[in-house]
């Protein structure tokens, strides 16, 4: 049973660019939660995806914005990009109504902005 | 709204020596608290949670943690330190909204 999946694994970006991050949740799970861990930080919770809408926002400009898709996969959009977008973007998945909090992780995307 | 406060960003111990990673919430509503474990190059992983019930959580890897309200906080316990516990450590908080706050993280040394 494959876990939490994510692509790509590093990327380069330059200042003004866009990105596209993806995310497929383990097997069963129904809910996406994108967060941004800049380095020696914890992560920070950027917005959930749940039946295709986004349920839950954190606090991150417009610029970040996310879809989920019928099969449950997510993408994470950031436009515009700052240097201080430099980051590992990490994607949580985790199945709605069974109980609080147990989130999966994939092992990230690391954007590096020049 | 809810937050979370890891006293220490770095914590040194002894291979056999007992392990303490301190964890303050602050929360509106009564809080779901989670320990999550980050080794590196790798997302996160699941220690222990609580959520109603025994305030005493046994978790993964002989971690075990205590709620305590009184004290509004949620600290990490290991009795023996195992060189394979270094890692970084994350105290996490949810209200009923699904959405998990995490603390800054304790990096945790294991001396030999």
């Amino acid at each position: 049973d494959a876990g939490v999946t994510q692509s790509p694994t590093h990327l380069i970006k330059t200042r003004g660019q866009q990105v596209t991050l993806r995310c497929s949740p383990k097997s069963g799970h129904d809910t996406v939660s994108w967060y941004q861990q800049a380095l020696g930080q914890g992560p920070q919770f950027i917005f959930q995806y749940y039946e295709e809408e986004e349920r839950q926002r954190g606090n991150f400009p417009d610029r970040f914005s996310g879809h989920q898709f019928p099969n449950y996969s997510s993408e994470l959009n950031v436009n515009a990009l700052l240097l201080g977008d430099s980051a590992l973007y990490l994607c949580a998945s985790s199945q709605t109504g069974f109980g609080p909090g147990e989130l999966f992780f994939g092992e990230g995307s690391r954007l590096t902005v020049l | 709204a809810q937050s979370v406060t890891q006293l220490g960003s770095h914590v040194s111990v002894s291979e056999g020596a007992l392990v303490l990673l301190r964890c303050n919430y602050s929360s509106s509503v009564p809080p779901y608290l989670f320990w999550y474990v980050q080794y590196p190059n790798q997302g996160l992983q699941l220690l222990l949670k609580y959520t109603t019930g025994a305030t005493l959580v046994k978790g993964i890897n002989g971690f075990e943690a205590e709620f305590k309200k009184s004290e509004t906080s949620f600290h990490l316990t290991k009795p023996s330190a195992h060189m394979s516990d270094a890692a970084e450590y994350f105290c996490a908080v949810s209200g009923r909204d699904d959405k998990i706050i995490f603390g800054k993280g304790t990096r945790l040394h294991i001396l030999p």
